[in-house]
């Protein structure tokens, strides 16, 4: 069965720079959700869509954007970045029909130097 | 603001054991509960989700169960194996629109099964 696809899945930056993650969600899943896993810690929501609109917000930097496009994949970019930003950055999808379970890809790993 | 705890932080066994996870949360007010499994630098494989309004969910040697009302999750895995040794999350979702945005984590217990 198809999975969330993710890429890069390793990214090494030097800090100021720009990154951008992609994720390719689960056919017909309409939704997109971005977590952030610092080293050792669990995820951090930060921010979803639901049909190509922002539907929900959490701990995302101001430095940091994000958008789902028509086909309903998304990009999360990261500008200035700092090194605090090194994380495993997880997308996850889901059918807004279902009763919310969360479909995970295996994450990009971002390192800033 | 809602908090997942999960003891203990880590658990070490031998293989063929039963063994139990728990998970509390501090605001019964939840939409569902999800239980996954990270390997070390990996995604999180969901394992089991569970409605609000289910008590529990079984698949294969795993068991779930959830007690809304004193904010409490047990994952039970039956006949441990050395290919269990994982990270194992549990994470509740608020309800709301449409309940499954900002899943909030606990920190997970590391399971380690020896052969």
């Amino acid at each position: 069965a198809a999975g969330v696809i993710q890429s890069p899945r390793h990214l090494i930056k030097e800090k100021r720079e720009t990154a951008t993650l992609k994720c390719y969600p689960i056919p017909r899943h309409d939704t997109v959700y971005w977590y952030q896993q610092g080293p050792g810690q669990d995820p951090q929501f930060l921010i979803s869509f639901y049909e190509k609109m922002q539907s929900d917000k959490g701990s995302i930097p101001d430095r940091f954007s994000a958008q789902q496009f028509s086909d309903y994949h998304s990009e999360l970019n990261m500008s200035s970045l700092e090194l605090g930003d090194s994380a495993l950055y997880f997308c996850a999808s889901s059918p807004s029909e279902a009763a919310g379970e969360l479909f995970f890809g295996e994450g990009s790993r971002l390192t800033v130097l | 603001k809602q908090e997942v705890t999960q003891i203990p932080a880590a658990l070490s066994v031998p293989e063929g054991e039963n063994l139990v996870l728990n998970c509390s949360f501090t605001d019964s007010a939840i939409y569902n509960l999800q239980w996954f499994r990270q390997d070390p630098g990996k995604g999180l494989t969901s394992l089991l989700l569970i409605q609000s309004s289910q008590r529990e969910q079984t698949s294969g040697r795993l068991n779930a169960s959830l007690d809304k009302s004193s904010g409490r999750s047990t994952l039970y895995i039956a006949a441990s194996q050395p290919g269990d040794s994982a990270t194992y999350l549990c994470a509740v979702a608020p309800p709301g629109q449409g309940g499954s945005e900002k899943l909030v984590f606990g920190k997970g217990t590391k399971l380690t099964v020896n052969p």
